[in-house]
């Protein structure tokens, strides 16, 4: 199985401040058709998690342009330009490329 | 908007069977790939199964693979988890997903909990 592994896995943040979470996978996500399956979710305290990034940094729809991935291969890197009150939450990575999908521990992001 | 509601979740005894439903609404269900997806008590999230548009391919998890069954009624928009020989490990928040057309989940269901336990 592909091992996505994140970093940090606590995050204390100060609201206007950026931030920043790394995603390593094991192997390469670079599918033929030359898109990476890497795709970032968050979880909001209660919810289930909901998409925010596709294909490294294809943002989905109505996330705020504030967030921004890019990376290639097997490093990527999710970014908040300016983090806000709503944005605290557990950041996941996945793989969409091999089978079984694979997920990231977790990225907890807390306001200081 | 797309809403996924699963049910079904319950305590159950090791070696014991439930049966997970989702039903699906605002959206073509017939057209799309459909996932489960366990989060553990620890948060971790563990994709568990997936199938296609019409039921007639599935592929699982190795953990789970010969005691779970994925199927779908698309005539009635719903997808389903059949569990058997429960065991402990098997306890989390099960949700279902709809594929977001490049091999991810995009839409997540609320969950439901199942708890393997003596």
């Amino acid at each position: 199985d592909v091992v996505m592994t994140q970093s940090p896995l606590s995050l204390p943040v100060t609201p206007g401040e950026p931030a920043s979470i790394s995603c390593r996978s094991s192997q390469s996500l670079l599918h033929d058709n030359g898109y990476h399956y890497l795709f970032w979710y968050l979880q909001k305290p209660g919810q289930s998690p909901q998409l925010l990034m596709y294909w490294i940094s294809n943002r989905a729809s109505g996330v705020p342009d504030r967030f921004s991935g890019s990376g290639s291969g097997t490093d990527f890197t999710l970014k908040i330009s300016r983090v806000e009150a709503e944005d605290v939450g557990i950041y996941y990575c996945m793989q969409g490329l091999h089978i079984p999908l694979t997920f990231g521990q977790g990225t907890k992001v807390e306001v200081k | 908007e797309v809403q996924l509601v699963e049910s079904g979740g319950d305590l159950v005894q090791p070696g014991g069977s439930l049966r997970l439903s989702c039903a699906a609404s605002a959206f073509n269900f017939n057209n799309y790939h459909m996932y489960w997806i366990r989060q553990d008590p620890g948060k971790g999230l563990v994709w568990v199964s997936r199938i296609n548009q019409d039921g007639s391919a599935t592929i699982y998890a190795d953990s789970v693979k010969g005691r779970f069954t994925i199927s779908r009624d698309n005539a009635k928009n719903t997808l389903f988890l059949q569990m058997t020989s429960l065991r402990v490990e098997d306890t989390g928040v099960y949700y279902c997903a709809k594929d977001g057309g490049r091999s991810n989940p995009d839409y997540w269901g609320q969950g439901t909990l199942v708890t393997v336990s003596s």
